[in-house]
């Protein structure tokens, strides 16, 4: 079945570190891959999306690219900021589904000023 | 704003119990899908309606059921309620055919307390 794999949190970084969240997948077909976000006391939402290999997707400073070869997508942050404190999702679906999100189980990045 | 509605935000019960959450989706979306967060489980998905029909079924225990109505607002009932069902509930929508998969949009969530 497909699966996503995330790195372990949580992670504490000093405000303008370089961010990086490991995300690997498991599945079959071409998945698009996905982030999500979500701040506290909010519901999720997308950060950034890939739909095909060699794809980077790219939002808010924060960019993943679709590794097919590597089965990856690792998010990246040059600068991270105090209001990127939030849980981060990595999620992908199934080619023909109907867009159902396979989430990974999170990490948690705090941002210290 | 996802644009995204659920009620109630905070609900408690005791364990044995029947609750029933309630979703808006946004407007003109066809798709609701519900999704269950939990510490151990993380997030799993339950289950996703089109146009009032089901489309696909997850994780969701024989306990629980849910449906779309024909404004679209959907509701997911929790019935004999167990310890371990103590979880945020959220609700997505999506126009479905059109625009990138798997762009959801999600509501704030209902936060579930059994005791």
């Amino acid at each position: 079945g497909n699966s996503v794999t995330q790195m372990e949190g949580p992670v504490t970084l000093s405000e303008e570190a370089f961010l990086t969240i490991n995300c690997t997948y498991t599945a079959t077909g071409y998945p698009s891959l996905f982030w999500y976000v979500q701040y506290p006391g909010e519901g999720l939402q997308l950060l950034l999306k890939a739909t095909k290999a060699d794809d980077k997707g790219s939002n808010k400073g924060f960019e993943a690219t679709y590794r097919k070869e590597t089965t990856s997508f690792h998010l990246e942050k040059g600068s991270v900021q105090v209001s990127d404190s939030a849980v981060y999702f990595c999620a992908l679906t199934r080619s023909g589904s109907a867009r159902q999100l396979t989430f990974g189980s999170g990490t948690q990045l705090t941002v210290l000023p | 704003d996802s644009g995204v509605t659920q009620t109630p935000k905070h609900l408690i019960t005791a364990t044995g119990q029947r609750v029933t959450l309630r979703c808006s989706p946004r407007s003109g979306d066809l798709s609701v899908y519900w999704y269950q967060q939990s510490l151990d489980q993380g997030l799993q998905f339950l289950i996703h309606y089109y146009n009032g029909e089901e489309r696909a079924k997850g994780n969701i225990l024989e306990r629980f059921s849910a449906q779309q109505f024909p404004d679209l607002h959907s509701e997911l009932n929790l019935s004999s309620l167990e310890l371990g069902d103590s979880a945020l509930y959220f609700c997505a929508s999506s126009l479905l055919g059109q625009g990138s998969p798997g762009e959801l949009f999600f509501g704030e969530g209902s936060r579930l307390t059994v005791l």
